[in-house]
This record gives structure tokens, sequence and C-alpha cells, in this order.
């Protein structure tokens, strides 16, 4: 079965960065699109960027550009999401989630990353 | 960007009643690539419908999608108990991918 396992809960100064992974397994990796969604207390979800895992494009919201990089590694079945100069506004939990099958919507998420931003 | 605003807010029901929710698009859908999750409180969002009308895999035939254009609609024909819970509509057409605010759908 498909999954995506992310990495466990931040604790970040601001200013600082962070780097969530996202581990899939069940499915061929290289076939699939994977986005990076964020949710903040209270704040609908919000995506921020994906990576096609293949040739490893990469797509961004123009309200994160500059400040997040997606990248794979496709050896190790894997994506990630780097965010930079952290503020408190950053504090969310952050899922990864898989593409479905031609147009199918998002149906595999991961269980969600906390990273929480403090001084 | 493509604008998605949920109604109502918060909608509060009965077990065995049917629920209507509303998802209003900015702009047009014209690749009717809608979709409705489903979220419980710690637990991450489950997709329930695709393509604006298509069931995901495992999801009950009670809940159904519709619409075209701007305007879309989930409904659930009864409520069973365990479907109380927040549901979000996203359009996954057009970068930047947006989802809507949110309904609660509460018990009554």
């Amino acid at each position: 079965q498909v999954q995506l396992v992310q990495s466990g809960a931040e604790v970040n100064k601001p200013g600082a960065s962070v780097k969530v992974s996202c581990k899939a397994s069940g499915y061929t990796f290289t076939r699939y699109v994977i986005h990076w969604v964020r949710q903040a207390p209270g704040q609908r979800l919000e995506w921020m960027g994906s990576i096609n895992a293949d040739n490893g494009n990469t797509r961004y919201s123009q309200k994160f550009q500059g400040r997040v990089t997606i990248t794979r590694d496709t050896s190790a079945s894997a994506a990630y999401m780097e965010l930079s100069s952290l503020r408190s506004e950053d504090t969310a939990v952050y899922y990864c989630a898989r593409d479905g099958f031609r147009g199918s919507g998002w149906p595999y998420w991961g269980q969600g990353t906390l990273v929480t931003v403090s001084s | 960007e493509i604008v998605l605003t949920q109604s109502p807010g918060t909608l509060s029901l009965s077990p065995g009643e049917r629920a209507a929710l509303s998802c209003r698009a900015s702009q047009s859908l014209s690749s009717s690539y809608l979709a409705w999750y489903q979220q419980k409180p710690g637990q991450t969002p489950r997709i329930l419908i695709y393509g604006v009308s298509n069931r995901a895999t495992g999801i009950p035939d009670r809940f159904s999608g519709s619409g075209s254009g701007t305007n879309f609609t989930l409904t659930i024909s009864r409520l069973e108990p365990e479907d109380f819970a927040v549901y979000f509509c996203q359009q996954y057409g057009n970068s930047p991918y947006t989802f809507g605010q949110g309904t609660k759908l509460e018990i009554k």
C-alpha cells in the first residue's frame, strides 16, 4: 500500500531554516508528483510547491518563492521541503501529498510534521 | 490565483439528515479538477471526491459531488456519526493549487 512517512516535529528559532522529509513506499516513486501543503492554526490548507519525482522539475507558490526549496532523492524514494528565514507565522503542520492517477486528486498524504517557530 | 469560498462556515445537523456543502470559485474551473476532502481533529485530509463528482476509492455512496463552472456542492445523503468533521474543497487544475477555508459539520 502507498505510504508517505514524514520526519518528526521540529522547533526552530526565527531566521533559521527547517528541512522536512517525506519517504514514499508502495509505488514507483518516479511516476508521480509530490506536493507540499501547510496548515497553520485556524487557517486553510495552503499549497507551497511541488516536484515531479521523475525529472525533478519544481513549481512553487509565489508566496513562498525564494524561501522554499523542494528536492527529491530517487535512490531513497524521498522528497524534501526546506523553508528558510523562518518567522512565527510559519508555525504550522506541513504535509506532503501525492498526486493520484490521471487527475484523481491527491489521495495520499503524509502524517504531517509540526514545525514550531519560537525564540 | 483561484480563490475558493465555502459556505456555510458551520453546519449543525443531526444524524440521518442530509447535508449540502457549497464551494464557489472566483473563476471558472475549466478543467473540472475539483476535489473534496474530510479532515477530523489530529488527522490528515482524506479525499472523498475528485473531478467534481467521482468518489474516491472506499468512499461510501452517501457522499456525492456535483457542479460546474464556479459552483460546486458536496452532498451527504444521510449523515452518519462518523461524518461530523471539517470538509475542504480544492482545485488542483491550475497552479497555484488552492483550498477552501472549510465547512465544519457539527452534531446538532
